[in-house]
């Protein structure tokens, strides 16, 4: 069931340009989002999350747009920096998490 | 404070095996979560416990099945193995399911078990 869709499975941006990560949902009743990010050999661990109730929330140099009417959220890193390269899953949360299949991120310096 | 703990790590099975994958939950932590990822694939939602119930369940089939202990550790035990159940299998725990904010969604996440079906 994909009610989660990342389109882009990659994505290569220049070091200190902006990385900009879309994701699209499905599902009206998810009212949590939330960007993981992956390292090979580990588990995913949390970058950022939006409440369904905003539209925009920043920590550093991440910020995550959502975009309600369009069921679409995006996520901004500025600047992007080598150490930002890894797999990115966009998630939406109701009772569970659902996840997208990923966009790999490359930071070339 | 521990985290997420995962076994075993690697392990090969046969086709019509059964295997049963462990996970012990963060500290503080009464919702547990097991995801299926496939090479080149997010993870993909099995199911989740909460309180030693499952408390909702993606799309499949019986053959999955899983546990939650009373200290909040699970595991997750498929029967029947297929070549299609190799993946890497994710167990995460939470902090409370359902909950109405932001720190209590988050997933925390183990490594994983990379399940071989021959």
């Amino acid at each position: 069931d994909q009610q989660v869709k990342q389109n882009s499975p990659s994505l290569s941006v220049q070091e200190g340009r902006i990385s900009i990560l879309n994701c699209d949902y499905t599902n009206s009743m998810f009212d949590y989002f939330l960007w993981y990010k992956k390292y090979p050999a580990e588990g995913p661990t949390f970058l950022i999350s939006i409440s369904s109730i905003k539209d925009k929330n920043e920590d550093g140099r991440f910020t995550v747009f959502l975009n309600k009417s369009a069921k679409h959220l995006s996520l901004h890193i500025v600047p992007s920096q080598p150490g930002d390269s890894a797999v990115y899953f966009c998630a939406a949360s109701n009772n569970d998490m659902r996840f997208g299949a990923g966009t790999r991120l490359t930071v070339k310096p | 404070e521990t985290g997420v703990t995962q076994s075993p790590t690697h392990l090969i099975k046969t086709r019509g095996q059964q295997v049963t994958l462990r996970c012990s939950s963060q500290s503080g932590h009464n919702t547990v979560s097991w995801y299926q990822q496939a090479l080149g694939q997010g993870p993909q939602f099995i199911f989740q416990y909460y309180r030693e119930e499952e408390n909702g369940r993606g799309n499949f089939p019986p053959r999955f099945s899983g546990l939650q202990f009373p200290n909040y550790s699970s595991e997750l035990n498929v029967n029947a193995l297929e070549l299609d159940d190799s993946a890497l299998y994710l167990c995460a725990s939470s902090a409370l399911s359902g909950s109405r904010t932001a720190a209590g969604r988050e997933l925390f996440f183990g490594e994983g078990s990379r399940l071989t079906v021959l």
